[in-house]
């Protein structure tokens, strides 16, 4: 979507591989989501960060997800040691009220 | 907790005929409610919105109308063509100011119209 860049777009990860996936948002998006979408299904909420402050992570699904947002804008969804579970379409979503927000276009992952 | 339900897919529909995508939620308070389409290839995109009972969203020719009394936001077009052809998601935030709140979304309906 316009003004949340995603990349890498496609990342193939061999099984125990560690990620690092980038999310864009332009400048004045205070908040910014992570999501995964599994194949056939809705996305689902992973952790929420307004401005450099993550305010909430209860999304994550394992210790193997981390997420930060150092400055307040560019974050970086990681993933340590990659299984085969974690393939999924991962989305940011970011943008601040009153103003609108936007998804971006994701990563689609896939573990072998 | 929150969840949204909607009509399991796929949908497919001949160009001009009437759509109906089915969706109820659970929620505590006053939700907000949304429809998001997903066309082939691209990102999710907000189709409408309501924050109120009996509100209407309404974007392109598709309208939904907020039904707390039967916890429903059904979204609905007289006549589809065939790029309406997408995976449609209803979804709700708690907050009725859609800001810091993290979306809750059904599993989605792939729509198919066939000309």
């Amino acid at each position: 979507g316009a003004g949340v860049s995603q990349s890498p777009r496609y990342k193939v990860a061999k099984r125990g591989q560690d990620v690092a996936l980038r999310c864009d948002p332009i400048s004045g998006h205070v908040s910014l989501f992570w999501y995964q979408q599994a194949l056939g299904q809705g996305p689902e909420f992973l952790t929420y960060f307004q401005n450099e402050a993550q305010l909430d992570k209860s999304g994550l699904p394992s210790d193997r997800f981390f997420a930060e947002r150092p400055e307040g804008s560019v974050s970086t969804l990681k993933i340590q040691r990659t299984q085969q579970e974690d393939s999924a379409v991962y989305l940011c979503f970011a943008g601040k009220p009153n103003y609108g927000y936007t998804f971006g276009s994701g990563t689609r992952l896939t573990v072998v | 907790g929150n969840s949204v339900t909607q009509m399991e897919g796929p949908v497919t529909l001949s160009e001009e005929a009437f759509l109906t995508i089915n969706c109820t939620y659970t929620a505590t308070g006053y939700p907000s409610l949304f429809w998001y389409v997903q066309y082939p290839g691209e990102g999710l995109q907000l189709l409408l919105k309501a924050t109120k009972a009996d509100d209407k969203g309404s974007n392109k020719g598709f309208e939904a109308t907020y039904r707390k009394e039967t916890t429903s936001f059904h979204l609905e077009k007289g006549s589809v063509q065939v790029s309406d052809s997408a995976v449609y998601f209803c979804a709700l935030t708690p907050a009725a100011n859609f800001g810091n709140e993290k979306l809750t979304f059904g599993t989605g309906t792939r729509l198919t119209i066939i000309p």
